[in-house]
């Protein structure tokens, strides 16, 4: 069964500090993995794309891993802002369709403190 | 900034009632979806879209129905709106490529849904 799951299901992290959320994924035929960040109370907005033959990407202080291999991505942020308070979700496509089908993990929600 | 717009934020409504949620896209994107999103659980598609006349069910069963008669535009309708209807419902486009699902979703706000 193709699966996305997120851990930590929650996180709290002091401001300035880094932090590191996982992805596991069982979806096959992989085609690409993404991370969006969801606001409260807003739509997801795309941070990164990771491809099948992509180990790492950087988005400002957000950088991206991916291990095809064992099936795990990491978006690890660094120097935490307050602003980083938000849901991060793992989305996963498989190729098995014109479409695309998309699979979605439930979030880990971050809260950065003061 | 996405261009993307839903409305309204938040709707509260009695059983029974007929509803329509608005969404509307200046991007000229071919698709647009519908989720449902639930606190602490993951986005369920259940409405999209490949361009204009054209909607599909998407894998989460639902008593709402859409409509593509515009590019711009994809509203969603509940004719008989029921408790179990409360949910967050996040409207998204895309641009249409040669397939796969590579394309990057643009989502709105969302709306609200209460049914008391």
């Amino acid at each position: 069964k193709n699966q996305v799951e997120q851990s930590p299901q929650s996180l709290i992290i002091l401001e300035g500090k880094n932090c590191t959320l996982q992805c596991n994924y069982t979806v096959s035929p992989f085609s690409n993995l993404r991370w969006y960040k969801q606001d409260t109370g807003r739509g997801p907005v795309s941070l990164t794309i990771m491809t099948f033959s992509e180990n790492t990407k950087s988005n400002g202080r957000y950088t991206a891993t991916l291990d095809a291999d064992t099936k795990q991505s990491s978006l690890h942020i660094t120097a935490s802002q307050l602003s980083d308070s938000a849901s991060y979700i793992c989305v996963v496509s498989d190729r098995g369709s014109t479409l695309g089908r998309l699979y979605f993990g439930r979030g880990t929600q971050l809260t950065v403190w003061p | 900034e996405a261009d993307i717009y839903q409305t309204p934020r938040y709707l509260v409504i009695g059983t029974g009632k007929k509803i329509t949620l608005e969404c509307s896209q200046t991007m000229g994107h071919d698709k647009m979806y519908w989720y449902q999103q639930d606190p602490g659980m993951e986005l369920h598609l259940i409405h999209y879209s490949y361009g204009v006349n054209s909607t599909e069910k998407g894998d989460l069963s639902s008593e709402s129905t859409v409509s593509r008669i515009r590019t711009e535009h994809f509203p969603l309708t509940l004719e008989s709106a029921r408790p179990s209807h409360t949910s967050q419902y996040l409207c998204a486009s895309s641009e249409s490529t040669r397939g796969g699902g590579d394309e990057k979703l643009f989502f709105g706000s969302g709306t609200q849904l209460s049914v008391l």
